[in-house]
């Protein structure tokens, strides 16, 4: 069965500092990524996701990821928070070919400070 | 524009009401989700539907009833049996690629 954990429910970081979102999955095939973002009283953005091919993915908004199967994490980073980042932000893995089986961790909290 | 919609964004029930949210799509998705949010969790899965005329319980469907009698409609009905309603629903539905698109929420509070 799959799994996501996101380590730390709320992050905060300063603006124009690095943005590290974590994300490990469990998964007994090779399983597609995704990471999505939620602002206050939206439903959820799909920022990027990883199917094949490239492990380091690019995504809306500066966001980028990277796929480590050795370390079966999928890593949600920004170079330089802006305060427009602040949101929930949900990690999700789904297993090929299993359409129905679609996880989502329990999202992460990003506040940006002043 | 493609794209899902939900209706209403705010729904207001009495105690012991059924009540029927409404999700939309124009991405000719064969498969629809229901999913469940309550404040500072992830997503619960209700129901969801891999081809019209099917459904399937998701983890947390009881309380709940779906149809899928047309591809872009998949309205949710939350019904007294429910104990604890009030919550934010997502509706979603996925594309070829396996990827889940969402519409924009109903949220729903038990007067």
């Amino acid at each position: 069965a799959q799994s996501v954990t996101q380590l730390g429910s709320h992050v905060s970081v300063s603006e124009g500092a690095l943005v590290l979102l974590r994300c490990n999955y469990s998964s007994s095939v090779p399983p597609y990524l995704f990471w999505y973002v939620q602002y206050p009283n939206q439903g959820l953005q799909l920022l990027l996701k990883y199917t094949t091919g490239a492990t380091l993915v690019k995504g809306i908004n500066g966001f980028e990821a990277e796929f480590k199967k050795s370390e079966t994490s999928f890593h949600l980073t920004k170079p330089s928070a802006h305060m427009s980042d602040a949101a929930e932000y949900f990690c999700a893995v789904s297993e090929k070919n299993y359409g129905q089986n679609f996880v989502f961790g329990p999202g992460t909290r990003l506040s940006v400070l002043p | 524009d493609g794209g899902i919609t939900q209706s209403p964004k705010y729904l207001f029930r009495k105690e012991g009401q059924n009540v029927t949210l409404s999700c939309e799509q124009n991405l000719n998705h064969d498969a629809m989700y229901w999913y469940r949010q309550d404040p500072g969790q992830g997503l619960r899965l209700i129901y969801y539907s891999q081809i019209v005329n099917d459904f399937q319980k998701g983890d947390i469907a009881e309380g709940y009833s779906v149809s899928r009698e047309k591809k872009e409609s998949f309205p949710l009905t939350v019904t007294s049996a429910q104990k604890n309603p009030t919550a934010f629903y997502l509706c979603a539905s996925k594309s070829r690629t396996d990827t889940q698109y969402f519409g924009p929420g109903t949220r729903l509070t038990v007067l």
